[in-house]
């Protein structure tokens, strides 16, 4: 049973530039959490999605954005990058909308390198 | 405004010691706390987790203690090895939203 897969595993990108990174729930989830984890830092959520729509939000600005497939796997895209943007971007999946906070599995991240 | 204070920042424990890292929260509708193991190149991982109404909760050599009076719990990892290095974060949430991490201890078990 795959867990958590998160692709690119590594990305880097120049500031204005654009990004796109992919995450796939593990078997049987159906919500899923996106969470930025800066150098250092404990991971600070950005939104959830939930049969395909965001559900809730953190304290991000608009150039984040995502989207949930029917099959239940997530974008984040992130635009007009700014060299703050460089964290690792993690996935989380849970089973259901109302525990979505609860047994959350994550994924390995992405590595998101601006210059 | 950090609702969820950790410390401390980094924790040095012998091999078979007790290691212990607190955190503080402020907003007393949370109303669930666990905790996160990280290993370097990993997503966190769940380790443990407790609801306010038990004072602690057991699981091999990782307990929980709650104080819900003081906003406080901790983890104590009893008989520390080698292999419990690592980056812990402990988090708090309310019912449907979302954790909220505290900033992190990264634990070296010497052997």
């Amino acid at each position: 049973d795959a867990g958590v897969t998160q692709s690119p595993t590594h990305l880097i990108k120049t500031r204005g530039q654009q990004v796109t990174l992919r995450c796939s729930p593990k078997s049987g989830h159906d919500t899923v959490s996106w969470y930025q984890q800066a150098l250092g830092q404990g991971p600070q959520f950005i939104f959830q999605y939930y049969e395909e729509e965001e559900r809730q939000r953190g304290n991000f600005p608009d150039r984040f954005s995502g989207h949930q497939f029917p099959n239940y796997s997530s974008e984040l895209n992130v635009n007009a990058l700014l060299l703050g943007d460089s964290a690792l971007y993690l996935c989380a999946s849970s089973e259901t909308l109302q525990g979505a906070s609860e047994k959350l599995f994550f994924g390995s991240g992405t590595q998101l390198s601006v210059l | 405004q950090q609702q969820v204070k950790q410390s401390p920042q980094s924790l040095i424990v012998q091999k078979g010691g007790i290691s212990i890292i607190n955190c503080a929260y402020e907003n007393t509708a949370f109303d669930y706390f666990p905790w996160y193991q990280q290993f370097p190149g990993k997503g966190p991982a769940l380790l443990i987790a407790i609801r306010p109404d038990v004072s602690e909760k057991k699981e091999g050599r990782f307990t929980i203690s709650f104080n819900k009076s003081a906003k406080q719990f901790s983890l104590h990892i009893m008989d520390s090895q080698p292999g419990d290095s690592a980056t812990y974060f402990c988090a708090a949430s309310k019912a449907g939203t979302a954790l909220i991490f505290g900033k992190g201890t990264t634990l070296s078990v010497s052997s």
